[in-house]
């Protein structure tokens, strides 16, 4: 079982509306991170939190917008999407960000925006 | 730069098949290495790794052992379930925070 928790599991917007994804770990990791993934294709990096400051902005429209409220919680704030945004959402976390630690995912959050 | 190659897929095998998916690396110095597993319609979960040379990574009856002389790190199962059918993704991390994926290799196990 995954212990990195997300919601909602699924979501359908409109471009005009704003949401949020939020994601919460308790194994006192503090590296946390936003992923993106289109079906059958790797995941792709957005955001990574270090000690609760963005340290990683994979050059991501400003139409998502992260925030690491405590080293705990991690949430991507949604507005204006387009319909090419529409993908899985995976938070992730590890340890540190080190090379060799593991990174642990959870179950995603699936967007359709329509 | 660094990159992860692994093999196409689909793969199709028969239950209590033997699998191997192939991953081969390109980077410089000593990476560590991962197979994760997404089951349809299921986030990504750690399979195993492997942080230095010839380490063996196992779990649920996969293998793969990190080999730096062929920079390899392929995956093994001596018996595939019904249940292995999954998307498995090799990826490395050389750099802090980022894991450089392969594009993925599609397994189906018909009973």
């Amino acid at each position: 079982d995954t212990e990195v928790t997300q919601t909602p599991k699924h979501l359908v917007m409109g471009m005009t509306n704003k949401k949020s994804l939020k994601c919460e770990q308790h194994m006192g990791h503090r590296a946390m991170y936003w992923y993106k993934q289109k079906a059958k294709k790797p995941p792709e990096l957005m955001f990574v939190y270090s000690y609760e400051k963005l340290s990683i902005n994979e050059s991501v429209p400003s139409r998502f917008s992260p925030e690491c409220p405590n080293s705990s919680l991690l949430n991507l704030h949604l507005h204006a999407l387009q319909p090419e945004d529409s993908a899985l959402y995976l938070c992730a976390s590890s340890q540190e960000p080190a090379s060799g630690n593991t990174i642990y995912f959870g179950e995603g959050s699936w967007l359709t925006v329509v | 730069g660094n990159s992860v190659t692994q093999m196409e897929g689909p793969v199709t095998l028969s239950e209590e098949a033997f699998l191997t998916i192939n991953c081969t690396y390109t980077a410089t110095g000593y990476p560590s290495l991962f197979w994760y597993v997404q089951y349809p319609g299921e986030g990504l979960q750690l399979l195993l790794k492997a942080t230095k040379a010839d380490d063996k990574g196992s779990n649920k009856g996969f293998e793969a052992t990190y080999r730096k002389e062929t920079t390899s790190f392929h995956l093994e199962k001596g018996s595939v379930q019904v249940s292995d059918s999954a998307v498995y993704f090799c990826a490395l991390s050389k750099d802090n925070r980022k894991l450089i994926w392969g594009l993925g290799t599609s397994l189906a196990v018909n009973p």
